[in-house]
Formats: C-alpha cells, sequence, structure tokens
C-alpha cells in the first residue's frame, strides 16, 4: 500500500468554479499534513499546512482533514489560471520525513 | 531574499563523472533535507540533516550518494561515478524541527536539474 495516495489527474475546472483534490494516507500517526504547488519545472511551493481534524482557510484556498478516514482534501474557490499546477499532498511520517503522493495535475479552464 | 538557495541550477554531465551540489537554507532553520524527483513522481526523500547531525538516509541511497552539513548551515550533496539513472531534479529545503517546532514546515530552493549524458 502506497503511503500517499492521490489521483494522478488531469483534473479540468473552468474558471470561477471549485477546484476539489483529494489525497489519502497510510501512517495513522502522521500528525502534519501539506499541500505543495508545484509549476511544471520549478520546485514545489508551500501553500497550506493542517494539523487539526476539520477545516482550515487561507483566502481561496481551504484545507480539510479527517484522521479517522485518513483523509486530507484542498480546496480551491473561484478557480483562476494560474492555478493551473500539480498538487502534491505530503504527509510527515516516520523519523520526522514528508512523504509525497505523486500530485494531482489541475487544469483550470478559461 | 532569505528563501532557500541552491546551486548549480544546472549541470550537465558524462556517465562516471563526479558531480556536487549545494544547498544553503533559511538562516533561521535548523533542519536541511535532500530530495531527489522524476518526471510525474512526488519529491523522494534522500537524506536529512538537524543542524550538522546526518538523522536519518533513505535506504534507496546507494553508496554513491554522500551529503555533509559541517558547521550546521549549508549543506553539499556529492554523487560519485554518475549513472544515467540518476538523471532528475535534486531538490533542497529546510525547515524548523525537533524542540524548536512540532510542525515541521518545509520549504523548498528552486533545485538543481541534473542531466547525465
Amino acid at each position: 500500500q502506497k503511503e500517499v495516495e492521490q489521483n494522478s489527474g488531469p483534473l479540468s475546472v473552468p474558471e470561477g468554479a471549485i477546484a476539489s483534490l483529494n489525497c489519502t494516507y497510510s501512517d495513522r500517526v502522521s500528525q502534519s499534513f501539506f499541500w505543495y504547488r508545484q509549476y511544471s519545472g520549478k520546485s514545489p511551493e508551500l501553500i497550506m499546512s493542517i494539523y487539526s481534524n476539520g477545516d482550515k482557510e487561507d483566502g481561496r484556498f481551504t484545507a480539510q482533514l479527517n484522521k479517522a478516514s485518513q483523509y486530507v482534501s484542498l480546496l480551491i474557490r473561484d478557480s483562476q489560471p494560474s492555478d493551473s499546477a500539480t498538487y502534491l499532498c505530503a504527509v510527515n511520517g516516520p523519523g520526522d520525513k514528508i512523504i509525497f503522493g505523486k500530485g494531482t495535475r489541475l487544469h483550470i479552464l478559461p | 531574499d532569505t528563501g532557500v538557495s541552491q546551486d548549480p541550477r544546472h549541470k550537465i554531465t558524462k556517465r562516471g563523472q563526479n558531480v556536487t551540489f549545494r544547498c544553503d537554507p533559511i538562516s533561521e532553520h535548523n533542519r536541511l533535507y535532500w530530495y531527489r524527483q522524476t518526471l510525474g513522481q512526488g519529491p523522494e526523500f534522500l537524506t536529512y540533516f538537524q543542524n550538522e547531525a546526518q538523522l536519518e538516509k533513505s535506504r534507496l541511497l546507494s553508496d554513491r550518494f554522500s551529503a555533509e552539513r559541517p558547521k550546521g548551515s549549508f549543506s553539499t550533496l556529492e554523487i560519485q561515478r554518475t549513472e544515467q539513472g540518476d538523471s532528475a531534479m535534486y531538490l533542497c529545503a529546510s525547515s524548523l524541527g525537533g524542540v524548536l517546532s512540532s510542525y515541521n514546515e518545509q520549504f523548498f530552493g528552486p533545485g538543481t536539474r541534473l542531466t547525465v549524458l
């Protein structure tokens, strides 16, 4: 079983709509969860961190965490063409390593 | 700008040559991580340091790879006898960790893209 799983996409969303990105993880003791945005040819950029069950909002982004279901999601409201990128889910794993999923490619349709 | 920096940004080398990459972390961060990323994959953990101590090294990392962080500031990653399979983006990230922070938010540098011919 893979440690962090994401749908690879591409996920196509019309401009102005809500993009919903999902991630599951296998290690029940994980305490820190992250979403990174990565543009093609660039390095990952941290956009959201979440540590407690529930929702965390930052501008157009909302991260959701459900530890019982081992599930993390990212919602992007009012999607813009500049949001087109690969979104990496990451989980703090054993020994404080960050374990990354393969990423979901998001394409915002103008 | 006080973000993570990496040098060089690009490296082209011939198979069998040695290469060395440098990473300068955010100055107040005590942890420094090295990752490797290939096309279509997420970053893959290689090794990490807390201050000058190397706390963990991936079991996938061959003994051709070595990393140092001699004074707890910048770090170097050396690959000896490079192979074509080493071609990848090598990413460095830094964070506050251990007793300084339980959250371990990692911030990445721009990466070094290695091409082995």
